[in-house]
């Protein structure tokens, strides 16, 4: 069984750039969930893609988009970056929308300059 | 709005002693809470949630709608018990987790 997988580990960028995180869902897995987690906070949910539609979404703006492919795996896209962007952000991913748990990724940890 | 909060960032306590990290939310329909675990230089991971009702590695948790509290507990904490603990709560939109800030369990020798 695969798990979640993230990339890039680790990614620099500054203040106005666009970045695209992704991540690769556990295998016969077909939801995956979003979160940023600030230092020092808990996660906090950004979106979630289930059958490559738009599934709920947190208190983000619309500069966080995200896509889900045919096969599972998704991508998470950050438009006009600002400095409170800096986080790590983890990737979740279960099966279905109802109660089975999410398994988490590494995490991609973006810092803003 | 749903929250989760864990009143303390961190913990400290002798091997063997008891623990019990605490948890309390707010939410208006019926919650499902969990406990995940982090440890060092691990990936987040599932430690129970309360409808299962089981007790993973000595842990156990019960849901108190009164209180509404979900408080984390080990009878005799070990060395490898260290770690961060998140609260969540799942509810809401795209079933969403909602996470308490997490408290630092940390079982000294």
């Amino acid at each position: 069984e695969t798990g979640v997988t993230q990339s890039p580990t680790h990614l620099i960028k500054t203040r106005g750039q666009q970045v695209t995180l992704r991540c690769s869902s556990q295998s016969g897995h077909n939801t995956v969930s979003w979160y940023q987690q600030a230092l020092g906070q808990g996660p906090q949910f950004i979106f979630q893609y289930y059958r490559e539609e738009e599934n709920g979404r947190g208190n983000f703006p619309p500069r966080f988009s995200g896509l889900q492919f045919p096969n599972y795996s998704s991508e998470l896209n950050v438009n006009a970056l600002e400095l409170d962007d800096s986080a790590l952000y983890l990737c979740a991913s279960s099966l279905g929308t109802g109660n089975q748990p999410q398994h988490f990724g590494d995490g991609t940890r973006l810092s803003i300059l | 709005a749903q929250r989760v909060t864990q009143p303390e960032k961190l913990l400290s306590v002798f091997k063997g002693a008891p623990v019990e990290l605490k948890c309390n939310y707010s939410y208006s329909g019926s919650p499902e809470l969990f406990w995940y675990v982090q440890y060092s230089r691990q990936r987040l991971q599932l430690l129970l949630r309360h409808i299962s009702r089981e007790s993973i590695k000595g842990f156990t948790a019960d849901l108190n709608k009164g209180e509404t509290s979900f408080h984390l507990k080990k009878p005799f904490a070990q060395e490898e018990d260290s770690a961060m603990y998140y609260c969540a709560l799942r509810g809401g939109a795209g079933n969403m987790l909602t996470f308490g800030g997490g408290t630092r369990l940390m079982v000294k020798p």
